[in-house]
């Protein structure tokens, strides 16, 4: 089974700032690799898919990098609703993984 | 416009069933897989288990392998989860999602999730 380690576990950061978010994988999984965005209450929201695929709908400050095991998030410049907590997910093997999350918080 | 729409959560005794659907509309529901995620309070994401579009194929998390079993109606647009022999364990929050592989990969592979149900929250307790 794969597993996912997300670093740091929270991020705090102003608006307008850089953030970057780190997903490790325990075993290759290509670039079948997945970023979520979730808000308190809220279902979670896919951003990028196949490591560096923009979603439908998805702004381009958002960025995804990576293959292998070593995967990146990037929001190049951080708006007020971008805080929120962020998960890594790896469909290249059973079962489709999550990581632990990234808590982005405001500064 | 994708809707995922989820129903049946509540409370429910240890041992005991709960069957939770999710009404989808929005696009041709038989041509992709669907699949439940789910949410422990203050916890992060687990996949439970997803079906492909055909129903041909079912998979489950080791974690309810056995307790729970995934089905789906494509003449209602509907995807269920039957879940038995709950445990204080399964409390979380339930959502459906719909399963994508974007073209890449095998038929075999797993999914992404790329729209959400807002999710039913089931608890385990006596």
């Amino acid at each position: 089974e794969i597993v996912l380690t997300q670093s740091p576990a929270t991020l705090s950061l102003s608006p307008g700032e850089r953030a970057t978010l780190s997903c490790r994988a325990s075993q290759s999984v290509s670039s079948y690799l997945a970023w979520y965005q979730q808000k308190p209450g809220q279902a979670p929201r896919l951003l990028i898919y196949d490591a560096s695929n923009r979603a439908t709908g998805i702004p381009a400050r958002f960025s995804g990098s990576g293959s292998g095991t070593d995967f990146t998030l990037t929001i190049s410049s951080l708006e007020p609703e971008d805080f929120a907590v962020y998960y890594c997910q790896q469909r290249s093997n059973w079962p489709p993984a999550f990581g632990q999350g990234t808590r982005l918080e405001i500064k | 416009e994708v809707q995922l729409l989820e129903s049946g959560g509540g409370l429910v005794q240890p041992g005991g069933s709960l069957r939770l659907p999710c009404a989808a509309s929005g696009f041709t529901f038989s041509t992709y897989a669907m699949g439940w995620v789910r949410q422990a309070p203050g916890k992060g994401l687990e996949w439970v288990t997803a079906i492909s579009g055909s129903t041909t194929n079912t998979y489950y998390a080791d974690s309810v392998k056995g307790r729970f079993t995934i089905s789906r109606d494509n003449s209602k647009n509907t995807v269920y989860v039957q879940m038995n022999s709950l445990r204080a364990e399964d409390t979380a929050v339930y959502f459906c999602a719909r399963g994508r592989r974007y073209g890449s990969g095998s038929h075999s592979d797993p999914y992404y999730f790329d729209y959400w149900g807002q999710g039913t929250l089931v608890t385990v307790s006596s």
